[in-house]
């Protein structure tokens, strides 16, 4: 089927404001992740969900940073009252289970620029 | 926590050049991956490697990983435009999330 998709592509928004970004990783993936990539850089880890709950939350750089997942599927991050350091390309990937046997396989991200 | 260091940090080259580019680690690794990633999209795994001095062939690309396996090498012989992205190396650490390392960033011009 289809691959891991993101939305939106492409968010520009303004400093204070709330983003919700949304992540269909690949049916029947149950292990879910969040990635921040700032231009140029490697990949920082946020969270990750294994089913509905997210055994590791440390990524997370503040608590205006939350994610969710429902269904075991669909999850969505969320940014509350925006700063421009939030700016980046937000990467989700979908493995079969969680682990080091089963490849991450990510979508295109959501680039978000806050003004 | 595991850093991996990716050098160089930039790489620009003319086509048909080979290349080397080093991932290295603080510990051992468990198991190691390299990714792709081409502009405007995710990165996309190329190989893992699990013993330490395996040696993995995909086309033009050879990966090595070290026999203590704190380090990691991917070599490209005669390189071509289409190899231009963003190489990324990353470990699962214990608690089952990939570490990614710094990336090395190659442009390969014709």
């Amino acid at each position: 089927g289809a691959g891991v998709s993101q939305s939106p592509s492409n968010k520009v928004t303004e400093k204070g404001k709330d983003v919700e970004l949304r992540c269909d990783p690949i049916s029947g993936h149950t292990a879910l992740y969040w990635y921040r990539q700032s231009l140029g850089q490697g990949l920082e880890f946020l969270i990750y969900f294994q089913g509905n709950s997210a055994p590791d939350k440390s990524g997370l750089p503040s608590d205006r940073f939350s994610a969710e997942r429902t269904g075991g599927s669909v999850s969505t991050l969320t940014i509350q009252r925006t700063q421009q350091e939030d700016s980046a390309v937000y990467l989700c990937a979908s493995s079969l289970a969680a682990g080091a046997n089963s490849p991450l396989h990510f979508g295109n991200g959501t680039r978000l620029t806050v003004t | 926590t595991q850093l991996l260091e990716q050098s160089p940090q930039f790489l620009s080259i003319q086509e048909g050049e080979n290349l080397t580019v080093y991932c290295n680690s603080s510990s051992v690794f468990s198991s190691l991956q390299w990714y792709r990633q081409e502009p405007g999209e995710g990165p996309v795994l190329l190989v893992t490697v699990v013993t330490g001095g395996e040696v993995k062939k995909l086309k033009r690309l050879t990966f090595q990983f070290g026999d203590a396996r704190k380090d990691s090498s991917l070599h490209i012989t005669a390189a071509q435009p289409g190899d231009t992205g963003l190489y990324l190396c990353a470990d699962p650490d214990n608690t089952d999330k990939l570490i990614f390392g710094t990336g090395t960033r190659l442009q390969v011009f014709p």
